[in-house]
């Protein structure tokens, strides 16, 4: 059963740090990996999407990176604002299934002013 | 564009009560999910559908029905509340292929 795990739980900055966020996921056999933003009270908004064949993707300040046969992915946000404040959430979609993702439990990030 | 639309946003139940969530996609997408998210238990699956007329279970199906008659609509029916399916609850979509998936702003249950 595939297990994604993000580690840390939580992480509080200072404004205009860069930083790094972790998940990890026990079976490699995986499509694709996504990565979320969860705002409170919210619902999740699609950040990057990486293909199994691709090592990374990036979007403005965020660059994700996936390395498949180690079984993880790291989310890197550059200068940091206290906009980034929110929950991140990866989410990987198996081969064998083709449909579910499963999700790590997030990375609530703070970035102070 | 509406992406994905859940009703409703809120909903207190008594418990044995039932009651349908509807979940809407405008972007002609193939694949419909629903997940619920708990404290300290991530987003779990609970039933997924690959297209028109059909469902299947994910991993927390008890308690729970699903219908997708129409291409655009998902509905998660509870036929009889419990206090443990208070929790909030997550419509997604995504096309085929290796798309990503889109999700809804959530529906807040309480059931008491």
């Amino acid at each position: 059963k595939q297990e994604v795990t993000q580690i840390p739980a939580a992480l509080s900055v200072p404004e205009g740090e860069n930083l790094v966020l972790n998940c990890s996921f026990t079976d490699s056999a995986i499509y694709n990996l996504q990565w979320f933003r969860q705002d409170p009270g919210k619902g999740l908004t699609s950040l990057l999407l990486i293909q199994s064949s691709q090592r990374e993707q990036t979007s403005g300040r965020l660059n994700a990176s996936l390395d498949k046969s180690s079984g993880r992915s790291t989310l890197y946000i550059a200068a940091s604002q206290p906009g980034d404040s929110a929950t991140y959430l990866c989410a990987v979609r198996p081969e064998t299934s083709g449909s579910r993702l499963t999700f790590g439990e997030g990375t609530q990030l703070t970035v102070n002013p | 564009n509406a992406g994905v639309t859940q009703t409703p946003k809120f909903r207190v139940l008594k418990t044995g009560q039932s009651m349908t969530l509807l979940c809407a996609q405008d972007m002609n997408h193939e694949y419909m999910y629903w997940y619920r998210q708990d404290p300290g238990m991530g987003l779990r699956l609970i039933h997924y559908s690959v297209g028109e007329g059909t469902t299947a279970k994910g991993e927390v199906p008890d308690g729970y029905n699903v219908s997708r008659l129409k291409k655009q609509n998902f509905l998660l029916g509870l036929e009889s509340a419990a206090p443990s399916q208070t929790s909030v609850y997550f419509c997604a979509s995504r096309n085929g292929g290796g798309t990503e998936a889109f999700f809804g702003q959530g529906t807040r249950l309480t059931v008491v």
